[in-house]
């Protein structure tokens, strides 16, 4: 059974960068035809897909933010992390990392972490 | 990139109801469409992919159909612990994985 979870500070300042790691287990991350991807969830809001990264690939940004965004996989600690610079208040979220689900063009995140919230705040 | 609009937002029901939530593209996706349930301060749970893909562990009341732009969810017979918010996502634009806004199914 694959588990991810996420850690990382939960207070980030404004125009600071927000970092976080997800560990994964139960599963080689360097393995399977799998992405590895990060979701946020803004207070009270819907989900917004971040991005994701193949085990030894580029990763691929929501373009909405992928000036500020930084997404990169170790293989050998089996862990995902993600950095978004500059952050402000509109970037508190839950974020969430996620395991890509592929086949043919079926894209679908068939685990997840718990999710950390993340405030921005001074 | 492609909207994903459900409806309604919100929804009341009854255990044992049968309901259906709709998602809508704003472009045809073919079936490269999802379904999520989310309780409260939980990580949303994959239910349904490629638009009627039932996931291993999930109950068969819950069903999907649907191709292009129009889609639906349904839940027969609805119990307890089916009141959550559910999400449907589209991943024909794999570059821009996008989600719907979200049905919340209360209790009546």
């Amino acid at each position: 059974q694959v588990q991810l979870q996420e850690s990382g500070p939960g207070l980030v300042k404004p125009s600071q960068t927000l970092s976080l790691t997800c560990t994964v287990s139960g599963g080689s991350i360097s393995s399977g035809a799998e992405y590895w991807s990060w979701i946020r969830q803004l207070p009270g809001k819907g989900l917004e897909w971040i991005g994701f990264i193949y085990r030894s690939g580029s990763p691929y940004y929501n373009p909405s933010l992928g000036s500020r965004l930084f997404i990169s996989i170790d293989t050998s600690k089996n862990q995902l992390s993600l950095r978004l610079s500059s952050v402000t208040a509109a970037d508190t979220a839950v974020y969430y990392c996620a395991r890509v689900k592929r086949g043919g063009g079926n894209y679908y995140f068939d685990y997840w972490g718990q999710g950390t919230l993340v405030t921005v705040s001074s | 990139d492609i909207q994903m609009t459900q409806s309604p937002s919100s929804l009341s029901a009854s255990v044992g109801d049968s309901v259906t939530i709709t998602c809508r593209a704003s472009q045809s996706i073919s079936t490269y469409l999802h379904w999520y349930q989310q309780k409260p301060g939980k990580a949303p749970k994959l239910l349904i992919y490629g638009a009627s893909s039932l996931q291993s562990g999930v109950p068969s009341r819950f069903s999907g159909s649907g191709s292009g732009t129009d889609f639906t969810l349904t839940i027969t017979s609805l119990q307890p612990e089916d009141f959550a918010t559910y999400y449907c996502q589209q991943s024909f634009n794999t570059l821009l994985l996008t989600f719907g806004g979200g049905t919340k199914v209360e209790i009546k």
